[in-house]
């Protein structure tokens, strides 16, 4: 089956710091990822779509100079959490779908937790 | 928001009984989907229904959806305590290029 992975699984900064947060799909080409956010005992909510070569769209709310997206392969897309502060602190996912047209399934990483003191 | 509502938020349950949960959502959809997330881990995929369906199984698990009351409901049958996890559906609308918005989750405990 189609696997994704994320490094790292957690990681702990200091405030002021920038975090970078790696989704890899290992056995698939995936020409989109999505990055989603989960607060803790709350739902996902995604924060913005990748396209490899292109650049992320994010959805409203999300500041894109803050979390900045990165898709520069098939089978990488990266998150950077730039000037992290406390209110960051989340349980961050990625998802990866596949290029075949009419695909609709995402498969998800096992998500990274960022703690910001 | 365009969050769907999951109900129950929570719901707790023994060993051997069934469970239901249910999922309301808003716009046209592609398809629904349900996922399983065991606490602090990523999410497994359990059962994708399109929208053109209305019932869909998977060993233990059966969905339904419908589409003119925008809802949808999983059961899980004979129920096990593996089965301890947050449940949430996740709709895919049409015209958005596959995003999914995920409903608000049911914490679903199985006692033994």
């Amino acid at each position: 089956g189609a696997v994704v992975s994320q490094h790292p699984s957690w990681v702990i900064c200091k405030s002021g710091t920038s975090v970078k947060i790696e989704c890899r799909s290992l056995d698939f080409q995936a020409t989109t990822m999505f990055w989603y956010r989960q607060f803790p005992k709350q739902s996902l909510m995604l924060m913005a779509t990748s396209n490899e070569g292109s650049k992320a769209t994010y959805e409203q709310g999300v500041e894109k100079d803050k979390f900045l997206i990165n898709h520069a392969s098939l089978t990488l897309s990266t998150l950077t959490v730039t000037s992290a502060h406390p209110e960051d602190s989340s349980f961050y996912i990625c998802s990866a779908k596949g290029g075949a047209s009419g695909s609709y399934e995402q498969y998800f990483g096992p998500g990274t937790r960022l703690t910001v003191t | 928001s365009q969050q769907g509502e999951e109900d129950p938020q929570a719901l707790s349950i023994q060993e051997g009984e069934n469970a239901t949960m249910n999922c309301s959502y808003k716009t046209s959809i592609n398809n629904l989907q349900w996922y399983r997330q065991n606490s602090g881990r990523g999410l497994v995929h359990l059962i994708l229904i399109r929208s053109n369906e209305r019932e869909k199984h998977s060993g233990r698990l059966r969905v339904t959806l419908d589409t003119s009351k925008k809802s949808s409901s999983l059961l899980i049958t004979a129920s096990r305590a593996a089965d301890t996890a947050s449940y949430f559906c996740a709709t895919d609308a049409t015209g958005t290029a596959s995003k999914l918005t995920f409903g608000t989750g049911t914490r679903l405990q199985v006692t033994l």
